[in-house]
């Protein structure tokens, strides 16, 4: 399995502009996570899906964040308009349902992330 | 909220020392725990889960989980140039993980 892929590896933009992340999940993962990882801040839980649905956003950060996943083998996230702030590394990580953490210690598998900078 | 306090370090150990790196959870139902490494510029990578009580070993590595101090570790022994990185502690809670901001280890030869 190639593992989860994320695309662009590395975005540089100017303050204002839209930014779109996107992330393939490992084949057969009901499940799909986007974090954003800061110096200050750590690793930071966004949002994440169950087949394909929304279940948690709380942790994404205003309305400028919005993610999609129209189906089971991609995932966008979407930040319009862009702030320097918004500047980090942004994983995007799948696991298999049901995720108990039992024996085998399955857990989730991270992508390369994308290095975002806004200008 | 539910939290996870790591040192962030550096914490700097000589080649063959054992290093150990702390964590601590606010969550008294949490059931799972992970240890991940992170190296510069790359992304987590599971090392370590464990679930129950007491000592789990894997190689150089052992997890210990305390939960009635909402307490966990990881011992390195032998610790070698190349486990230089940074440790992220995570506890599972519901069907997210919440990420400690990690523990950076130096080793030196």
């Amino acid at each position: 399995d190639a593992g989860v892929i994320q695309s662009p590896r590395h975005e540089v933009t100017e303050m204002g502009q839209e930014v779109t992340l996107r992330c393939k999940p490992i084949s057969g993962h009901d499940y799909l996570f986007w974090y954003r990882q800061t110096m200050m801040r750590g690793l930071e839980l966004l949002i994440y899906f169950n087949n394909n649905v929304p279940i948690d956003d709380s942790g994404m950060p205003e309305d400028r964040f919005s993610a999609k996943m129209p189906n089971a083998s991609f995932s966008t996230l979407k930040i319009q308009p862009s702030e320097p702030r918004d500047s980090a590394v942004y994983f995007c990580a799948s696991s298999l349902f049901p995720f108990t953490g039992g024996v085998g210690g399955e857990t989730q598998y991270f992508g390369p992330g994308t290095r975002l900078l806004v200008l | 909220q539910k939290e996870v306090e790591q040192n962030s370090g550096p914490l700097s150990v000589p080649e063959g020392a054992i290093a150990s790196l702390n964590c601590t959870y606010s969550d008294r139902v949490s059931q799972s725990f992970f240890w991940y490494r992170q190296y510069s510029g790359k992304s987590p990578e599971l090392i370590m889960s464990i679930y129950s009580n007491g000592d789990k070993e894997d190689g150089r590595f052992t997890a210990q989980l305390n939960k009635a101090s909402q307490y966990v570790s990881l011992l390195i022994r032998d610790s070698q140039p190349s486990d230089s990185a940074t440790y992220l502690c995570a506890v599972l809670a519901g069907t997210a993980l919440i990420f400690g901001k990690g523990t950076t280890l130096s080793v030196s030869s």
